[in-house]
């Protein structure tokens, strides 16, 4: 069965600082996606990335960045210079490739950034 | 094409009575997928349908719930006889099967029952 790990059920930082979001993940399939949302107080989930379990490369966009470890099995999500509009829930989710493809969600991690 | 819409954002209904919520995906999705999440909680998978077949059923979803998707195009979720533990947001997503990009959300339905 697939699981998904986010350990940090909330953190607080003070703008401009870097804040990393962890999420660990299980799963039986060779072939898999990885992804994370964010879910701001109006409710609505946000696309961030999807990853692919063959691309182990880092993605940076912006101040957004993640670092997938398959060795780990950990896709973990760095916000620098972090910003009050950063505040919001954060989900990493994971979906098998294929069949339904349906997602299967961490419980999230609330960041708070302070001004 | 502005996205993916649920209708309504909230209701509140009374224990016992049935309640109907809409998604209309985005137009050139095949997939649709509903979720329910509840307060702290990441959403989890209630059911999906590959244009106007609904290919699986969660656990979750128990007798008293019914999704349909006429034609490939819009879907409704029917809950009867509610009960105070149907309260949660009741989430609907699109996406292109095989498409390069995540699901689209929808920015939810919230049920309260009373």
């Amino acid at each position: 069965a697939q699981k998904v790990t986010q350990a940090q059920t909330e953190i607080s930082v003070v703008e401009k600082e870097d804040v990393t979001l962890d999420c660990v993940y299980e799963t039986r399939d060779t072939t898999y996606y990885l992804f994370w949302y964010k879910q701001p107080p109006s409710g609505e989930l946000v696309f961030l990335i999807r990853r692919n379990s063959f691309d182990e490369q880092n993605e940076i966009s912006g101040r957004y960045s993640w670092n997938f470890q398959k060795s780990t099995s950990s896709f973990n999500f760095t916000i620098t210079a972090s910003q009050v509009v950063d505040s919001a829930v954060y989900f990493c989710a994971l979906s098998e490739a294929g069949g339904s493809e349906k997602l299967v969600f961490g419980k999230g991690t609330k960041l708070t950034v302070n001004p | 094409d502005t996205g993916v819409s649920q209708d309504p954002r909230h209701k509140i209904t009374k224990r016992g009575q049935n309640v109907t919520f809409r998604c209309d995906p985005i137009s050139e999705h095949n997939r649709l997928y509903w979720y329910r999440q509840t307060l702290g909680q990441g959403p989890e998978f209630l059911t999906y349908f590959q244009n106007e077949a609904q290919l699986e059923k969660s656990r979750l979803l128990s007798d008293r719930f019914s999704a349909e998707r006429p034609k490939g195009s819009f879907s409704t979720l029917e809950i009867q006889r509610t009960e105070q533990g149907d309260s949660a947001m009741y989430l609907c997503a699109s996406s292109f099967f095989r498409g390069q990009e995540g699901y689209t959300f929808g920015s939810g339905t919230r049920l309260t029952v009373v």
